[in-house]
């Protein structure tokens, strides 16, 4: 079955830019009908959907961070990634990849994630 | 934006309890709302898709219903296992947008 796992550091410093991979293992990234998702979650807080990517590029992206946000897919390396850009002591959360199912409906939400990865901003 | 809310934000309950979660969302969202379940340290998990439908290998002592702007996940008879918290998501309009989620703890 198709599993995520997220990659990168765990402290970026203040200002620089958060880097952070998805791995897709037990299945492709090109198949149809899903898109590869980010999501963060504030330490003891609730879900953020900081957006998502179709295989083919298209990119969505939640207003409250589109300026500071760039996903961009490597079907390849069967992986997709997220950059946040001049990042402080707010942007620190376990980030977590997610695929999202558009399902028949095409709003079926998130299927199936990966176990999150701790990013701490500190200097 | 769409803002979901979660009533209660916490309930505590015993095992074998029928236990109900409340989720409205701030405009109408068809049938486009999903409900997670979340356990301390690990990732969420679908639960119900599309209000009403049953993620695959999930009990079916949970159930889902509602329709427009309110929404109800129901666990029929509460299990050990169950004890997490509870999180509704609107896939209807971008942003998407999580409920604060409920708290099931043991009484």
């Amino acid at each position: 079955q198709v599993q995520l796992q997220e990659s990168g550091p765990g402290l970026v410093k203040p200002s620089q830019t958060l880097s952070l991979t998805c791995t897709v293992s037990g299945g492709s990234i090109s198949m149809g009908g899903y898109y590869w998702s980010w999501i963060r979650q504030h330490p003891g807080k609730g879900l953020e959907w900081i957006g998502y990517i179709y295989y083919s590029g298209s990119t969505y992206y939640n207003p409250s961070l589109k300026s500071r946000v760039t996903i961009s897919v490597d079907t390849s390396k069967n992986q997709f990634s997220l950059k946040l850009r001049s990042v402080t002591d707010a942007d620190t959360a376990v980030y977590y990849c997610a695929r999202y199912d558009v399902g028949a409906e095409g709003n079926d939400g998130f299927d199936i994630w990966g176990q999150g990865t701790m990013v701490t901003v500190s200097s | 934006d769409i803002q979901m809310t979660q009533s209660p934000s916490s309930l505590s309950a015993s095992v074998g309890d029928r236990v109900t979660i409340t989720c409205r969302a701030s405009q109408g969202i068809r049938n486009d709302l999903g409900w997670y379940q979340q356990k301390p340290g690990k990732a969420p998990k679908r639960l119900i898709y599309a209000a009403s439908n049953l993620q695959s290998g999930v009990p079916s002592r949970f159930s889902g219903s509602g329709s427009g702007t309110e929404f109800t996940l129901t666990i029929s008879s509460l299990q050990p296992e169950d004890f997490a918290t509870y999180y509704c998501l609107q896939p209807n309009t971008y942003p998407f947008t999580f409920g604060p989620g409920t708290k099931v703890d043991i009484k």
